[in-house]
Parts: C-alpha cells; structure tokens; sequence
C-alpha cells in the first residue's frame, strides 16, 4: 500500500502569516492527491483536487502544488476560520490513503 | 448539489456486526463512487473502501479486507457498509463520501463497540 507521511503534524501561525504543509507519498502518484479540511465536530470538506486544482467554492489563499511523490499546501494570509485539522490523501490503483493530519492554530 | 443522509448511530457488542446505510440524493448515484471512510475518536481520517454502484463492484483497505462488506442500491440510491467480527478499537465515526475526489461527505453515524 501506498503510504503518505503528513509534515508538520501541528502549527501554530499567526494571522495573515503564510502556512505550508507538506505530504510525501512512498511511491510515484503522479497528481492524485487532494486536501481537505476538518473542523471540530464537522465532515471534512474537500479543497484541492489533483494537487493543484481549487474546488469550487474554495477561496483563493488555499493553493497546492507538487507531482510524483512531494506535494505541498499552502495558506497564502492565515484567516482565524481557517483553524482546523488538514490532511492529504492520495487516489493511486483504486485505493485510497490518508496523511496523518496537520492540526493548525492560532499563535 | 448532492446529499448524503447517514442511519444513526449504533452501540454494538463485541463480536457482532453493524451495517451503516447512506442514501444519496441530487446527483448521479449509479456512475460515481462511494467510499466509505471512519475516525475513531481524536484520531485521524482511515479510508476503508469504495463501491461503484454501476457497476456493483468494491474495493477495499488491506485493513478491513475479509471484515468489511460494502454494497448498493441502485433502485433506492442508497450505499451500505457492514462491518463484522467488531472489536472496541472499532469505535469510530463513520462517514460515507460520494465521488472519486471524495467531494461530499455524509454527517457520520458513530459507533460504538462496547460490552
């Protein structure tokens, strides 16, 4: 099975700071790789879709980027509402795995 | 604008089985995917299978390979997932998602695995 090792596991930003997460896959993935977002208590919701694309509603400070087995996430202005957990997760050969999760706070 | 309304939540013995249901409304159930998807408390997001209603076929996690039976209905747009042999360590939310890039998510039945 493929493995994704999720860095940092926490953060502590500050508002309007830029925020990079990053995500390594065990082997070659090509662009199947998406992000999401969980608050407390809530469903996950996607944000990025085959590593780089935004989904629909999504706002425009979420971006991702990265091919192969390095991919990164990035927050480029810190909102308070952006205070969740995130993870990544990979689609390769029908299966599906999930980084370990990168819990994001407010400095 | 599809939703996703899970059964609600269950408290199980050890040993036994539980089957979760999921019915889908306001897309196109048959041609995507569903996945289902659990997380036990504080912990992270676990992908445990997915199943393509047209085609009636589903795959599963290594993990739950043997223990874990996904199937649907295409004449009720509704998506099951039944997990036997439950251990407490089985304790989770569990969530079913429509769509390749898991893009809608139901509102996750727990259960609970206790004596």
């Amino acid at each position: 099975d493929i493995q994704m090792t999720q860095s940092p596991s926490s953060l502590s930003a500050s508002v309007g700071d830029r925020v990079t997460i990053t995500c390594q896959a065990s082997q070659d993935i090509s662009n199947y790789l998406n992000w999401y977002q969980q608050k407390p208590g809530k469903a996950p919701k996607l944000l990025i879709y085959d590593a780089s694309n935004l989904e629909t509603g999504v706002p425009s400070r979420f971006s991702g980027s990265g091919s192969g087995t390095d991919f990164t996430f990035t927050i480029s202005s810190l909102q308070p509402e952006d205070i969740a957990t995130y993870y990544c997760q990979q689609y390769d050969n029908l299966m599906y795995t999930f980084g370990q999760g990168t819990k994001l706070e407010i400095k | 604008q599809v939703q996703l309304v899970q059964s609600g939540a269950e408290v199980k013995k050890p040993g036994s089985s539980v089957k979760v249901s999921c019915k889908a409304s306001g897309g196109t159930f048959s041609s995507y995917t569903i996945s289902w998807v659990r997380q036990a408390p504080g912990q992270g997001l676990e992908w445990m299978g997915r199943i393509i209603p047209i085609l009636g076929i589903a795959n599963y996690a290594q993990k739950f390979q043997g223990r874990v039976t996904i199937t649907a209905d295409k004449s009720t747009s509704t998506a099951y997932m039944e997990l036997s042999s439950l251990r407490s360590e089985d304790t989770a939310v569990y969530y079913c998602v429509y769509g390749d890039h898991l893009g809608y998510w139901g509102q996750g039945t727990l259960v609970t695995v206790s004596s």
